[in-house]
């Protein structure tokens, strides 16, 4: 199976400054279709896990434009603009579709600094 | 708005099993994968399947197979997971996610755009 590992795991932020995680794969996420088969998640305490990106780049519908997703073949980042109060405290999932198991990163959980 | 409601708590024996629904509602359950995903406490995130609720072909992953059972009520629009022989290490919360629209040659059952709001069962002696 695929292996996801994020970096870091616990990521110290200040609020309206701006925040990255990276997520590597174990093996190449491009199809031959030119689409990586990445996916994004946040989980807020207490919560069900919520899309933010998929395919690697691809907003949600109603996630804010400050976050966004870069990355191809092995290597992805999830970027968030500027922090705002409400980033905070939840834990980022990055989880790769492009084969079954679908696999997930450990997650990184964003903190105030 | 698309909802998937889901069982309750349950609390198990060892060696027994459990039955999770997931109920959709606001779209055609027959249209979109529906996924399974389960989170220990205190832990990250595993898929566990997916069940193409038109035609109730499922896929399970590996590690699940022969223990995990997916299927699906279309008349009461009501998607389950069975998991058999439970163990101390299947105590988690279990999700249901709404996965991709079904095409044809489509490449995979995600992404996971919507989500149950999960169901505890505790495995315990």
């Amino acid at each position: 199976e695929i292996v996801m590992t994020q970096s870091p795991i616990s990521l110290p932020v200040t609020p309206g400054e701006p925040a990255s995680i990276s997520c590597r794969s174990s093996e190449s996420l491009l199809h031959g279709n030119g689409y990586n088969y990445l996916d994004w998640y946040l989980q807020k305490p207490g919560q069900s896990p919520q899309l933010l990106i998929s395919l690697a780049s691809k907003r949600a519908s109603g996630v804010p434009g400050r976050f966004s997703g870069s990355g191809s073949g092995t290597d992805f980042t999830l970027e968030i603009s500027r922090v705002e109060a409400e980033d905070v405290g939840g834990v980022y999932y990055c989880m790769q579709a492009r084969q079954t198991p679908y696999t997930f990163g450990q997650g990184t959980k964003l903190e105030i600094k | 708005q698309v909802q998937l409601a889901q069982s309750g708590a349950e609390v198990r024996r060892p060696g027994a099993s459990v039955k999770v629904s997931c109920k959709a509602s606001g779209y055609n359950l027959n249209l979109y994968y529906l996924n399974w995903v389960r989170q220990a406490p205190g832990q990250g995130l595993e898929w566990m399947g997916w069940i193409n609720p038109k035609i109730g072909v499922t896929h399970v992953a590996q590690k699940f197979q022969g223990r995990v059972t997916l299927t699906r009520d279309t008349s009461i629009v009501t998607a389950y997971m069975e998991v058999s022989g439970l163990m101390s290490d299947d105590t988690a919360v279990y999700f249901c996610a709404r996965g991709a629209l079904i095409t044809f040659g489509g490449q995979t059952a995600t992404p996971f755009d919507n989500w149950g709001q999960g169901s505890l069962v505790i495995v315990s002696s």
